[in-house]
């Protein structure tokens, strides 16, 4: 089955350990976003790909970088990752062709980081 | 004017009776109104969509409502499950070309009691 696959699902951290986090998927979607969930609250986007193109959002710390080496896979890096970025961390595609209705964004399990 | 408003915070319903979730937007750039399903440990997914061109939409169990004057639009889980516990999440969208950017609401943790 065409999915979204993310690795590891749990990893667990230093404080101030560079960390980096996995994302391939099978759907060949030229739009892969990355999101924070912190505990109970809502996903967060923290940036995308269009294909190569890179869209960080205004408020996303310098602290978290992102690299997409080819359409299947794309990584978060956390340079050093403090206690407060503790969190899930969701990776989602979609097809950029698709008409807005039907333009879903398909998302894998997440990788729940914890930093100790 | 990014923020989508969600309520209530959590739910719980009998098994059989109708779970409603309300959410409200100021941005009336907003095309897109998806709602997501969370369940623990897991990704959310895409439950059911609406354009602000219609008033409601209908799949299965699942209905949306939308009330483009008012800017609010709602969920409605008709024969409620246990199976249907679940985080759900409203979110809305601007179109932006090629991606499709999403505000979440703070979502609303469901519980149906069997």
């Amino acid at each position: 089955d065409a999915m979204v696959i993310q690795n590891p699902r749990y990893q667990v951290t230093q404080f101030g350990k560079p960390v980096t986090l996995s994302c391939s998927q099978t759907l060949n979607h030229n739009v892969m976003y990355w999101y924070q969930q912190k505990s109970s609250q809502a996903p967060k986007l923290l940036f995308h790909y269009y294909d190569k193109d890179f869209n960080n959002e205004a408020d996303t710390p310098d602290n978290f970088q992102s690299r997409r080496p080819n359409t299947s896979f794309c990584f978060l890096d956390i340079r050093s990752p403090g206690l407060g970025d503790a969190a899930m961390y969701l990776c989602a595609t979609s097809r950029a062709q698709d008409r807005i209705i039907t333009r879903k964004q398909f998302f894998g399990p997440g990788t729940r980081l914890t930093v100790l | 004017q990014q923020q989508v408003k969600q309520s209530p915070q959590s739910l719980i319903v009998q098994k059989g009776g109708i779970s409603i979730i309300n959410c409200a937007y100021e941005n009336t750039a907003f095309d897109y109104f998806p709602w997501y399903q969370q369940f623990p440990g897991k990704g959310p997914a895409l439950l059911i969509a609406i354009r602000p061109d219609v008033s409601e939409k209908k799949e299965g169990r699942f209905t949306i409502s939308f009330n483009k004057s008012a800017k609010q639009f709602s969920l409605h889980i008709m024969d409620s499950q246990p199976g249907d516990s679940a985080t759900y999440f409203c979110a809305a969208s601007k179109y932006g070309g090629a991606t499709n950017k999403l505000i979440f609401g703070t979502g609303t943790l469901l519980a149906v009691q069997p």
